[in-house]
């Protein structure tokens, strides 16, 4: 069963129009992660989260945002998205001490027209 | 600013023995997993070194030099399903206690029949 789920698979928006990306996990794991990766490149962090405490990046662009309401799920809201805003979102879980590996959800590719 | 290198394609052949190396020059250093990624889906975990090292699973092995900013990831017996990317990344703690998951650029491993 999968553990950490990220809906929806694939999703298509407007230039400039607002989109949320969503995360949930069964882990009950107090550790999650926001990724972006664009095509042949690495996952680059963009928000993490201790339980609710946040954390951005700081050359994440203020046009994301993040939210996580309870321990189960995290959003990724793009305010306005731009074509170089296309790139696969990945999301990760992790145990509660930073020894554990990071659960991977299958990602949403997001593509910006 | 944190910094991790691999390099970015190798190619073997099928049965034979490949070795990945990734050096880091980071701060707060917690930890050094190995993910592999197909193209298009979710990195899976690998191995993970927090001590110095080898650690053996299976065909898989990896081996960490903290004093030397150094991991390599070892493959052995190389099948074509082996075909893929290979993402060193690191964990950092951060000075609120938070934990980081930082990703190198990745190796893009091609085996050959």
């Amino acid at each position: 069963d999968a553990m950490v789920i990220q809906n929806p698979r694939y999703q298509v928006t407007q230039f400039g129009k607002p989109v949320t990306l969503s995360c949930s996990q069964t882990l009950n794991h107090n550790v999650m992660y926001w990724y972006q990766q664009k095509s042949s490149q690495a996952p680059k962090l963009l928000f993490h989260y201790y339980d609710k405490d946040f954390n951005n990046e700081a050359d994440t662009p203020d046009n994301f945002q993040s939210r996580r309401p309870n321990t189960s799920f995290c959003f990724l809201d793009i305010r306005s998205p731009g074509l170089g805003d296309a790139a696969m979102y990945l999301c990760a879980t992790r145990g509660n001490l930073g020894d554990t590996e990071a659960f991977f959800g299958q990602g949403t590719r997001l593509t910006v027209v | 600013g944190q910094n991790i290198d691999q390099p970015t394609e190798m190619t073997a052949t099928e049965g034979a023995i490949v070795q990945i190396n990734c050096t880091y020059q980071t701060s707060g250093f917690n930890g050094l997993f190995w993910y592999q990624q197909h193209a298009g889906e979710a990195p899976t975990f690998l191995s993970y070194n927090v001590l110095d090292g080898l650690e053996e699973k299976g065909r898989f092995s990896s081996f960490l030099s903290r004093s030397k900013g150094y991991s390599y990831l070892l493959l052995k017996e190389l099948q074509m399903k082996d075909s893929a990317s290979y993402l060193c990344a690191v964990s950092l703690i951060g000075e609120d206690s938070s934990y980081k998951l930082i990703f190198g650029s990745g190796t893009r491993l091609l085996v050959r029949p």
